[in-house]
């Protein structure tokens, strides 16, 4: 049962352009963690969520985790070649912090 | 070098071999994962470790895939009688357990592929 959904699957945009992937459950979570994949490589931890309402910033990338802490999203603005790469959110469900739920990912690419 | 190790980076077997992939984490986190992951997609959970005591096993483990952390530190996964559908990127993570957030660091993965 895929409990996070996110959207768009895939995204193909110009270098410059803002874009925004959301990431969307029923599920309540206590925190909520964004990674980054190259091909080939393993997810990289981007950030970790966990009040509800929370903003992160990260250079030109900015998290926010929903009121309810069910749905976060995350915005790139002025996107490079180099955020090219599969975004994936991970939620840890409240009340268990052994296991993450991932969601499928945003493969993305930035075309110069 | 002190990230998630995992060995080999590629395996490429015919269909019906066993193949056993290996995963060192991180010295001291105390949690280890395996995932599986095809391509474009996100990991699929397939079994969790904390120290030596394996804890939770997906249903997408079939018999044929055991793992093992004998002295809770490194891990590995064998696939006996490998099928064409088990080609995909097999993932370790490790993470420190606490009562806290779960922060999971990722090794670069095994590419198996089955002819």
């Amino acid at each position: 049962t895929q409990l996070l959904e996110q959207s768009p699957q895939f995204l193909s945009i110009q270098e410059g352009e803002n874009l925004t992937v959301y990431c969307n459950s029923s599920s309540v979570f206590s925190s909520l963690q964004w990674y980054r994949q190259e091909p080939g490589e393993g997810p990289v931890l981007l950030v970790t969520v966990v009040t509800g309402g929370e903003v992160k910033k990260l250079k030109r990338l900015t998290f926010q985790f929903g009121d309810a802490r069910k749905d976060s999203s995350l915005h790139i603005t002025a996107a490079q070649p180099g955020d090219t790469g599969l975004y994936l959110c991970a939620g840890a469900e409240a009340g268990n912090n052994r296991k993450l739920i991932w969601g499928l990912g945003t493969s993305l690419a930035v075309n110069p | 070098d002190t990230g998630v190790s995992q060995d080999p980076r590629h395996k490429i077997t015919k269909r019906g071999q066993n193949v056993t992939f290996r995963c060192d984490p991180i010295s001291e986190h105390n949690r280890l994962y395996w995932y599986r992951q095809t391509l474009g997609q996100g990991p699929e959970f397939l079994t969790y470790f904390q120290n030596e005591a394996q804890l939770e096993k997906s249903r997408l483990l079939s018999d044929r895939f055991s793992a093992e952390r004998p002295k809770g530190s490194f891990s590995t996964l064998e696939i006996q009688r490998t099928e064409q559908g088990d080609s995909a990127m097999y993932l370790c993570a490790s993470s420190l357990g606490t009562s806290g957030l779960l922060k999971q660091f990722f090794g670069p993965g095994t590419r198996l592929t089955v002819l």
